[in-house]
């Protein structure tokens, strides 16, 4: 079974610029989660998806993340504009429904902003 | 959720088994507790959960005392290829609407030869 993915594995963009991640869940995965690891700190929920529907968004940092799941498959999480503080490794997680507990997660994007 | 404590950091040798224990003394009735790993570069990884007494699978064991204010997750003999973070998390998951992870900082588990 094929796991979760997330594209790029590594972004380097500049401050004020815009960058696109993306989650691709594991097929069948209802529940899919964005979290961020910013360095020496520790891993902070961002959102929750069940399917295409945000049930719970109260870790998203501000209004310059935009988080979709548009047909309840894969995840996009735009930061616009990028500012320093963002860097950091953004994780994607799916689980079955009603397995909340047992999240798989995909190897992470290390964003930097420069 | 409960916020849970945990060693920063542990060291052991290969074949000798590991205990990490982790306190959450303010666990509520319906929270389950959560055992993550971690290797560098990647993302986390299930490892095993329970409620109550023990609980074991191929991989570790957890015992949880009557009180469920402590929890151990026991790695028998360990190898290299358990150096890694080891985390802690515990919460409601089976009940109500929260289904988010709450992390702490992990123990991190170096094996040595």
């Amino acid at each position: 079974e094929a796991g979760v993915t997330q594209f790029p594995s590594h972004s380097v963009i500049e401050k004020g610029q815009t960058v696109t991640l993306r989650c691709d869940p594991i097929s069948g995965h209802d529940n899919l989660y964005w979290y961020r690891r910013v360095m020496g700190k520790e891993i902070k929920f961002l959102l929750h998806f069940v399917k295409e529907s945000k049930q719970d968004e109260s870790g998203m940092p501000n209004n310059r993340f935009l988080a979709e799941r548009t047909g309840g498959t894969y995840s996009t999480l735009k930061v616009q504009p990028a500012e320093l503080e963002d860097s950091g490794v953004y994780f994607c997680a799916s689980s079955q429904a009603g397995l909340a507990y047992e999240q798989y997660f995909g190897p992470g994007t290390r964003l930097t902003v420069t | 959720l409960a916020k849970t404590t945990q060693p920063i950091s542990m060291d052991s040798y290969e074949g000798q088994e590991v205990n990490i224990t982790c306190s959450h003394n303010n666990i509520a009735t319906n929270d389950y507790i959560t055992w993550y790993q971690q290797f560098p570069s990647q993302g986390p990884r299930f490892i095993i959960q329970g409620y109550k007494t023990k609980v074991t699978n191929e991989v570790a064991s957890l015992f949880i005392p009557a009180d469920r204010k402590s929890s151990t997750l026991s790695l028998p003999r360990v190898s290299l290829s358990d150096t890694a973070v080891y985390y802690c998390l515990v919460g409601g998951w089976k009940a109500g609407n929260n289904r988010k992870l709450i992390w702490g900082l992990g123990t991190s588990l170096a094996v040595n030869p």
